[in-house]
């Protein structure tokens, strides 16, 4: 069974950092890109980040390009997103999922971040 | 990037049929492929894929659902409807980077 558990939300402050993680079961995480997607509070769904499977390349959307990273470490079967100079637009349920040719397969069952001073 | 517009919300009976449409600002069919998805959020849960590329059914999705389109126009179909089944659905497609969501329709009932 695939399961994902994102991990590392929290209440900071504008302008700070926070690094998410989620970590995969299931299937063979080395063999599949990987996406983060974000939520607002009552609010649609948002794609920002994708990783291929070896990392060789990465996307973002422009509302997060040069403040987030997204990153992996198959030998930990983990994926991160490290977020810097957060704002308060950047509040949202934050998902990993897997990629299915740029759809969304598996999700994880999402990680609060609240920012707010 | 490409646009997805959903009506925000359709009320149905149960037993009944429902129809949530979804239209992109531009074609997301390429040759025989239509590179639309559908999916399904229950309230405090994630989302789950429902439909890929239109009208293949997601592993273990009931075969209530069903999805219908090319080009720029798109359907969900839930028929009947259960219970179960309120909920807020989106489309999404991976025509063009970056992959883009509809509004969402939420299903309530009648």
């Amino acid at each position: 069974e695939v399961q994902l558990v994102e991990s590392g939300g929290g209440l900071v402050k504008p302008g700070s950092s926070l690094k998410l993680s989620c970590v995969a079961s299931g299937f063979t995480f080395s063999s599949y890109g990987m996406h983060w997607i974000r939520q607002a509070p009552k609010k649609g769904l948002e794609w920002i980040a994708l990783i291929y499977y070896d990392s060789s390349n990465k996307y973002y959307a422009d509302s997060v390009k040069g403040r987030f990273t997204i990153s992996r470490d198959n030998s930990k079967n983990t994926l991160y997103l490290e977020m810097n100079s957060l704002r308060s637009e950047d509040t949202a349920m934050y998902y990993c999922a897997k990629n299915g040719q740029l759809l969304f397969d598996y999700w994880g069952q999402g990680v609060m971040v609240t920012v707010s001073s | 990037d490409i646009v997805l517009t959903q009506s925000p919300a359709l009320a149905v009976s149960l037993g009944q049929r429902a129809t949530i449409s979804c239209r992109a600002s531009q074609s997301v069919s390429i040759s025989r492929y239509n590179l639309m998805h559908w999916y399904q959020q229950k309230p405090g849960q994630q989302p789950k894929l429902l439909i890929y590329r239109a009208s293949n059914l997601a592993s273990g999705i009931p075969a209530r659902f069903s999805g219908s389109g090319s080009g720029t126009d798109f359907t969900l179909t839930i028929n009947p409807v259960q219970a179960d089944d309120i909920a807020t659905y989106y489309c999404q497609q991976s025509r063009e980077s970056p992959p883009t969501f509809g509004g969402g329709t939420k299903l309530e009932l009648k």
